[in-house]
């Protein structure tokens, strides 16, 4: 049973482009949540996601980030335009339909993303 | 709003020492507490947790009690390994406190030198 799988592993953009960062939860699991870690800092929640359904959007910067968890295919984290201070690395974890992630958590390994 | 904080690193220890990292929170409810390792190049594993005051969460030789007079959930382990050297992260859920996702410390670099 594979775990939580994100790709890419590393991305580099150039400023103004756009970043697409991938998450396929573990198997049976239909919550994915993204993390955002930024140099010498914590993980920062950013979004909680159901199939189709986004539950809690409150960690989002307001602007050029978007999230999506479709009904086939994995979760997508997108930031358009990107700028220096994105940079970071962003982290996916999923849980069961039956537990929330404060009982159990299943982290990817994370996306590096560089702008330039 | 919820906030964890823990000692800054590195900490660098030798074989077979005591390790104590601290992890100190502030919440608005009623807290579950836990502790995450990330080795380098994976991500993060769930060491242990504590889901009230005075639970003890263990694992692998580390523990942890949930402290509610201190608010604290500091990481403890009696001989730590060259293997243990990894970057260990305090983190809590308060669903009490507006968001779905875990609210963590910043990470704290545990090197271990033989």
């Amino acid at each position: 049973n594979a775990g939580v799988m994100q790709n890419p592993r590393h991305l580099v953009r150039r400023r103004g482009q756009e970043a697409r960062l991938r998450c396929s939860p573990m198997k049976g699991h239909s919550h994915v949540y993204w993390y955002r870690q930024l140099p010498e800092e914590g993980l920062k929640f950013m979004v909680y996601l159901q199939k189709e359904n986004i539950i809690d959007e409150s960690g989002m910067p307001k602007e050029r980030f978007s999230a999506e968890f479709p009904k086939e295919g994995p979760s997508i984290l997108r930031i358009q335009q990107v700028v220096r201070g994105d940079s970071a690395a962003y982290f996916c974890a999923s849980s069961p339909p039956t537990r929330r992630l404060n009982t159990e958590a299943f982290f990817g390994q994370g996306t590096r993303l560089t702008v330039v | 709003g919820d906030s964890v904080t823990q000692m800054e690193g590195p900490v660098t220890l030798s074989e077979e020492a005591f390790l104590t990292i601290n992890c100190t929170y502030t919440a608005t409810g009623y807290p579950s507490l836990f502790w995450y390792v990330q080795y380098p190049g994976e991500g993060l594993q769930l060491l242990l947790k504590a889901t009230k005051a005075d639970d003890k969460g263990s694992n692998k030789g580390f523990e942890a009690t949930y402290r509610k007079e201190t608010t604290s959930f500091h990481l403890e382990k009696g001989s730590v390994q060259v293997s243990d050297s990894a970057v260990y992260f305090c983190a809590l859920s308060d669903p009490g406190g507006g968001a779905d996702g875990l609210t963590f410390g910043k990470g704290t670099h545990l090197i271990i030198q033989p």
